[in-house]
Formats: structure tokens, C-alpha cells, sequence
């Protein structure tokens, strides 16, 4: 079945400093993925959607300067917090449609769990 | 704007009861509609989905969801729950000509002896 693959599933960090989150789709080639940030006890917000060879699309609200995408491959998308702060310490996930539309619909990777310190 | 509504943050059920949890969409176009599980620090499974054809959809773990246009609503159940099925369930909705999955608010399931 189509898996997405992401990694650090932890990271714990300094404020200040950077931290990259890799998203990859392991046997299919993901045009589009999703960004996701979980808050504890809460729903997932959509941070943006990154587009294969093409700039990032951000929801309303999210700091494209803060939260850097790159989907530069058909198979890997990052996400790299910059100048992290406690407050971004947060669980996020990624998640591709795979194409064509199967069964499987949208699949998720099993999260990063981001502790900034 | 399209939504999503999770009736009940928690659930809690006995072992071997029916499980139910609720939700409905609000779309002037019927969307696909989909439920999926999270365990603790892990990322989403896909229970079922509905996209078109039959209305009641069996999905992994022996659960089901019936597509109501009428109620606009997509609830899940299982007949008999299991300690197992302890976790978050999410309720989501995609629209025709979009590309992005909205979410319910999420409804953590209790299962106890």
C-alpha cells in the first residue's frame, strides 16, 4: 500500500536554532503533500500545501517565513521550522494524496513531535 | 465554507458494546467523506471512505459508516468494541475541486472492562 515515511519521529531542540522535518512517499510519487500541526487534545490545521516543483501554498495565518517547504522530488517534501520558539512545539504531520485516486486516498506519515526548549 | 462536526470530544464505551461515533458535514455539494484513526504520537489511519456508490461503507477493524445525504451526516460504528479500539477518531470531508482534507474536531473513543 502507499506509505509516507517522515522523519525525525522526535525532536527536541534549543530556541533559536533550526529543525528540518522530512516527509517521504515510498512507493508512489506524490505530486501534492499536506503540512499538518496538531495541537495536544486538538484537531489538525492545515499549514500548507506543497507542490512538486512549485512554491508552497500557506492557510491563512501560518508564517511562510517560519515554516520553510520544499518539495524539490516527486517523493520528499520538508518542512523546516526556522528560529524555533516553545510555542512552535507542536506535532506535526504530513500527509499525500496518492495518485490515482485509490483506496487509499490521502495517506499520512506517523508524525514529528517537535519540543523546542 | 465547508465544515466539519464531530458530535462529542469523548466517547466512552464498555467492552463488547456498539460504538457510534457522529458526524456531519456541511456542503451545498455532497464531498468525500472519510474517517480515520490515531493511536497516541502516531499519525492517521484510514478507517473508510465514501466517495460514491453504496452508502454504507466497511471500512479495516470492523467499522462502517453510512453516507445520509438527507442528515448530511456520516456516522461510524462497530458492533462490538474492543479494548483495542481505544484511540482519537477523525472525522474529514474533501469537496469536489479541492485538493485538501478538513477535519472534524476529533473524538477520543474510551473502551473499559
Amino acid at each position: 500500500g502507499a506509505v509516507v515515511s517522515q522523519h525525525p519521529s522526535r525532536v527536541i531542540c534549543k530556541s533559536g536554532t533550526s529543525v528540518k522535518i522530512e516527509c517521504r512517499s515510498l512507493d508512489f510519487q506524490a505530486t501534492t503533500m499536506f503540512w499538518y500541526r496538531q495541537f495536544p487534545k486538538k484537531s489538525l490545521m492545515l499549514m500548507a500545501t506543497s507542490n512538486e516543483g512549485s512554491k508552497a501554498t500557506y492557510e491563512q495565518g501560518v508564517e511562510k517565513d517560519k515554516f520553510l517547504i520544499n518539495h524539490a522530488s516527486l517523493t520528499l517534501s520538508t518542512l523546516t521550522v526556522t528560529s524555533a520558539h516553545p510555542e512552535d512545539s507542536s506535532f506535526y504531520i504530513c500527509s499525500a494524496r496518492v495518485q490515482p485516486d485509490t483506496n487509499y486516498g490521502y495517506t499520512f506519515g506517523s508524525g514529528t513531535r517537535l519540543t523546542v526548549v | 465554507a465547508q465544515s466539519v462536526t464531530q458530535l462529542g470530544s469523548h466517547v466512552s464505551v464498555s467492552e463488547g458494546a456498539l460504538v457510534l461515533l457522529r458526524c456531519n458535514y456541511s456542503s451545498s455539494v455532497p464531498p468525500y467523506l472519510f474517517w480515520y484513526v490515531q493511536y497516541p504520537n502516531q499519525g492517521l489511519q484510514l478507517l473508510l471512505k465514501y466517495t460514491t456508490g453504496a452508502t454504507l461503507v466497511k471500512g479495516i477493524n470492523g467499522f462502517e459508516a453510512e453516507f445520509k445525504k438527507s442528515e448530511t451526516s456520516f456516522h461510524l460504528t462497530k458492533p462490538s468494541a474492543h479494548m483495542s479500539d481505544a484511540a482519537e477518531y477523525f472525522c474529514a470531508a474533501l469537496s469536489g475541486g479541492y485538493n485538501k482534507l478538513i477535519f472534524g474536531a476529533g473524538t477520543r473513543l474510551a473502551v473499559h472492562p
